[in-house]
């Protein structure tokens, strides 16, 4: 059950770059979202999707698209990378965006901008 | 606005004594949950415990407990008898029933001596 899957797990750019990390989830959720996290802040929501075809912004989406052509995948992509977008990413999902579902987790993406 | 406060950037705890960690929210939806992970040194997210808003009692899944006081919007973690590998970032979490996201608070590091 491999669940929600990441890649890639570490990723350097340069300035200006772009690049797509993906997410996919073998769950059947309908829920599914980015995360940011640096240290002392915790998680910051980016971007999420609460079925195929919607997605909405969260609270730091600049910098970032997304699109949700299924319910399996919900890739996050950077148009002209950022040292400021230097950041462990994470992707989740939830059956629902329902409060009482919990999400379940990639194991990240370490990214680097130099 | 920071829906989610966690006031303690660090604290330790001698094993096998019980520890309390901090977490208040701020929010007008009468329906939402509360969650906590635990982020171990390799990274990844494991969700601990849940409640919810119109929960009467506290939420426990083993080891910990959730003490959950409405009027004072507070949703402390609670770990008994605690262990080595307990040491790691703790999150506290809220999902809203009117909102399709999960925010987090910034985070507590918990470092268990031997």
């Amino acid at each position: 059950n491999a669940g929600v899957t990441q890649t890639p797990k570490f990723q350097v750019l340069k300035t200006g770059q772009s690049m797509t990390l993906q997410c996919a989830q073998d769950m059947n959720h309908e829920y599914m979202s980015w995360y940011r996290q640096d240290p002392g802040m915790g998680l910051r929501l980016i971007h999420y999707s609460v079925g195929a075809g919607i997605t909405d912004q969260g609270e730091v989406p600049n910098g970032y698209n997304v699109s949700r052509s299924t319910t399996e995948d919900f890739p996050l992509r950077l148009l002209l990378a950022a040292p400021s977008q230097t950041s462990v990413y994470f992707c989740a999902s939830s059956y629902s965006g329902r409060p009482t579902g919990e999400l379940f987790f990639g194991e990240g993406s370490r990214l680097t901008v130099l | 606005a920071q829906k989610i406060t966690q006031t303690q950037p660090g604290m330790f705890v001698q094993e096998k004594e019980a520890v309390t960690l901090d977490c208040t929210y701020d929010t007008s939806d009468p329906s939402y949950g509360l969650f906590w992970y635990k982020q171990p040194s390799s990274g990844e997210m494991i969700f601990l415990i849940y409640q919810g808003s119109y929960d009467q009692q506290n939420a426990t899944e083993g080891r910990y407990s959730l003490n959950f006081q409405k009027a004072r919007k507070s949703a402390n973690l609670v770990i008994s008898a605690s262990q080595l590998g307990d040491s790691a970032m703790y999150f506290c979490a809220m999902r809203e029933g009117g909102n399709n996201d999960m925010r987090f608070g910034a985070g507590t590091r918990l470092t268990v001596k031997p």
